[in-house]
């Protein structure tokens, strides 16, 4: 079974610099995607950015970046110019099979003012 | 914009009790899905649904039925609701091939088994 790892329960980071949130996975797969959630206090989780695996370019989305290496199985989250709304719980999840995502624990971002 | 909607917010059962959560999609998804939501844990699959009438068991489906009578409508059932079962309830839908398709979620139904 595909696991899922974020190291990192919990990361503060004061507000306008740039933080970046580590996952690792474990796929004997070649083709699959990778994603991350967002998930604000009380509101519902929400995609923030999508990679498929067989695309060598990292993907982008405003603020949002990954970095991607394939061979490490890794995947982390950068976020640019940190805002007070980014605070929230962010999930990494892996898609490669028929059945749903698999998700790690989570990292709650703090945004500190 | 797609649409899923949980039923209920907040529920408070006693052990024994037979809960049913349920969800709801506005956006004709062929997929549909059930997440429990524990602290330290993520997110884990309980049941998903690929159709009308299909269903497959997730990682933890162990204690929860499921049901799926219509394309929009996706039930989750405690038979016998247990003081374990005390957790955030997620639903969630996709389009698209499963795998590759982004997840929407409902807010969640927390559920205290008392």
């Amino acid at each position: 079974a595909q696991t899922v790892t974020q190291s990192q329960p919990e990361m503060s980071v004061q507000e306008a610099e740039t933080v970046t949130l580590s996952c690792t996975y474990d796929t004997s797969e070649s083709d699959y995607y990778l994603f991350w959630y967002k998930q604000p206090p009380s509101r519902q989780m929400i995609l923030v950015i999508r990679q498929e695996a067989y695309k060598q370019q990292n993907a982008t989305e405003n603020r949002f970046s990954v970095n991607f290496q394939k061979a490490a199985k890794s995947f982390s989250l950068k976020i640019s110019d940190s805002q007070l709304g980014d605070a929230a719980m962010y999930f990494c999840a892996y898609g490669g099979g028929a059945d749903g995502l698999t998700f790690g624990k989570g990292t709650h971002l703090i945004i500190q003012p | 914009d797609v649409k899923v909607t949980q039923s209920s917010r907040y529920l408070v059962k006693r052990t024994g009790e037979k809960v049913f959560l349920e969800c709801v999609q506005d956006m004709d998804h062929e997929n549909m899905f059930w997440y429990r939501q524990d602290p330290g844990l993520g997110l884990r699959l309980i049941y998903f649904s690929y159709d009308v009438k299909m269903k497959e068991k997730g990682d933890i489906p162990e204690g929860y039925s499921v049901s799926r009578e219509k394309k929009e409508r996706f039930s989750l059932i405690l038979e016998s609701a247990s003081t374990n079962q005390t957790s955030m309830y997620l639903c969630a839908s996709s389009a698209q091939l499963v795998r590759a398709g982004e997840l929407f979620f409902g807010e969640g139904s927390r559920l205290t088994v008392l």
